[in-house]
C-alpha cells in the first residue's frame, strides 16, 4: 500500500559533519511532502514541505528536494549543530481532507 | 495564541477504566486530528474532523470515540481502557487550505 520510508535510526554525528537522512514514498498522483522535528518532551513541528515536483523546502538550514523520479524527499543539512538532536519524520499528503501518511521517524544524535 | 493545548500531560489508567483526552486550539482551524505515537513508530491517526459536529474514523479507530461539538474542542474519549492504548497522544489541527499542520504537546498515557 501507500507509505512513507525513512532510514532507520538512531543517526550519530559529530558537530559540523554533513547530514543525510533518506526518505522514499509511494501514493499515487503527486502529494505534498513534508519533514516534522519532534524535540524531547515537545509535540511535532513542521520543518519544511514542498508541493510539487522539484520544489527545495528549506529551513533552519536544512533543505529537502521533491524528486518524483526517484520519489524521495531527502533531508539535508551541511554543519549540524547539537541543537539539531531530534527525531525527525518525513511525511506525504493523502486525499481531500489531506490527512498525513508519515514514516517512522529517524532519531538524530549530535556529539560535541 | 496559545495554539494547540492539550490536558493531561501525563495520566496512568487502571485496565478497563476510562477517560476523556482533551485537546484545544484558538486558531479557528476547521480541521483537527488525533493520532497515537507508539514507541519507535510514526504516528497512527485515530479520528479526524472536518468541522464543528463532523467526524470520521482513521487508521486506528477502535477502542476510542471523538466528538466536536465546538470548532475549538476536540476530545477523545477512551472507554475501556486496554493494555495495547498505552503511547502518546497528539491532537493536531489545521486550516483548510495547505498541509500544514500544527501539533499539541501531547499527552502520555499508561494502562496497567
Amino acid at each position: 500500500g501507500d507509505s512513507v520510508t525513512q532510514m532507520e535510526g538512531p543517526v550519530t554525528l559529530s558537530e559540523e559533519a554533513f547530514l543525510t537522512i533518506n526518505c522514499t514514498y509511494t501514493a499515487t498522483g503527486y502529494p505534498s511532502l513534508f519533514w516534522y522535528v519532534q524535540y524531547p518532551g515537545e509535540g511535532l513541528q513542521l520543518l519544511l514541505k514542498a508541493t510539487k515536483a522539484d520544489d527545495k523546502g528549506s529551513n533552519k538550514g536544512f533543505e529537502a528536494t521533491y524528486r518524483k523520479e526517484t520519489t524521495s524527499f531527502h533531508l539535508e543539512k551541511g554543519s549540524v549543530q547539537v541543537s539539531d538532536s531530534a527525531v525527525y519524520f518525513c511525511a506525504r499528503s493523502e486525499g481531500s481532507n489531506y490527512q498525513l501518511i508519515w514514516g517512522a521517524g529517524t532519531k538524530l544524535i549530535i556529539k560535541p | 495564541n496559545a495554539g494547540v493545548t492539550q490536558t493531561p500531560k501525563f495520566r496512568i489508567l487502571k485496565i478497563g477504566q476510562s477517560m476523556t483526552l482533551q485537546c484545544t486550539q484558538d486558531m479557528n482551524h476547521n480541521y483537527m486530528y488525533w493520532y497515537r505515537q507508539d514507541p519507535g513508530m510514526g504516528l497512527k491517526l485515530i479520528y479526524y474532523s472536518v468541522g464543528a459536529g463532523i467526524t470520521d474514523k482513521g487508521e486506528v479507530p477502535n477502542g476510542y470515540n471523538v466528538s466536536r461539538s465546538t470548532t475549538e474542542d476536540f476530545p477523545l474519549r477512551l472507554e475501556l481502557a486496554a493494555p495495547s492504548q498505552t503511547s502518546v497522544y497528539f491532537c493536531a489541527s489545521r486550516t483548510s487550505m495547505g498541509g500544514e499542520q500544527f501539533f499539541g504537546p501531547g499527552t502520555r498515557l499508561t494502562v496497567l
